[in-house]
């Protein structure tokens, strides 16, 4: 029931783009993406909902396939401030709880 | 109130001990859930409430963690005669349900020594 998500880490240098998947085994009525910064908690970036769509703000953006079940995090131009943990939550159709991907690990390097 | 509020923020307790962990959610907010973050390891689901209705249990990992939602508010997690691989930290999230994002908490990290 938890989502898959790769890679699990990937090293950037500022400037540098990356993409983040999420794949699940189970149709989906929404995809959560969230950023963790080391000891801190889980801070929400966006929610993507059935019926396929992609969204973004300032250089962040993701995509929804609903028909794959899958959804990827862009980030473009990467900033120092991109460090941290990704994780993709889902929540399949007719659940009401979400489960998470294991993250993936980002380093952003001047 | 303006956050997720959890209490306590760290918790070292010994082997056996019984251990309750709170959760203050944003008010209004009518869905909570509980998750387990072991160390550089991903989030675990526990448990979730919504409303008045039943909760979702079916992530507890065994019927020495239970957890109780008073007043559609304030969250209990308790832990009874804890072990070493119960250390990890705890965080709850509340939400409004539809097409919103979960607000977490800063957790509470338990040692169990």
């Amino acid at each position: 029931q938890q989502p898959v998500q790769s890679p699990q880490a990937v090293i950037l240098r500022e400037g540098e783009d990356a993409v983040i998947n999420c794949s699940s085994s189970k149709a989906l009525y929404s995809v959560h993406w969230y950023r963790q910064k080391h000891g801190e908690a889980p801070v929400f970036l966006m929610i993507l909902l059935k019926g396929g769509e992609q969204k973004g703000h300032d250089k962040i953006s993701a995509s929804f396939n609903e028909k794959k079940q899958q959804s990827s995090l862009y980030l473009t131009a990467s900033q120092l401030s991109y460090s941290g943990t990704y994780f993709c939550g889902t929540i399949p159709i007719g659940d009401n709880d979400m489960r998470f991907g294991a993250g993936t690990r980002l380093t952003v390097k001047p | 109130g303006a956050g997720v509020s959890q209490s306590p923020s760290n918790k070292v307790t010994e082997k056996g001990k019984d251990v309750e962990l709170r959760c203050d959610p944003i008010s209004g907010h009518t869905a909570l859930y509980w998750y387990r973050q072991s160390l550089g390891q991903g989030l675990e689901f526990l448990i979730y409430f919504q409303g008045n209705s039943a909760p979702d249990k079916s992530g507890l990992p065994s019927d020495r963690f239970s957890a109780e939602r008073t007043g559609g508010s304030v969250s209990t997690l308790t832990i009874q005669r804890t072990q070493q691989e119960d250390s990890a930290v705890y965080l709850c999230a509340s939400t409004l349900v539809g097409s919103y994002g979960y607000t977490f908490g800063s957790g509470t990290r338990l040692t169990v020594v």
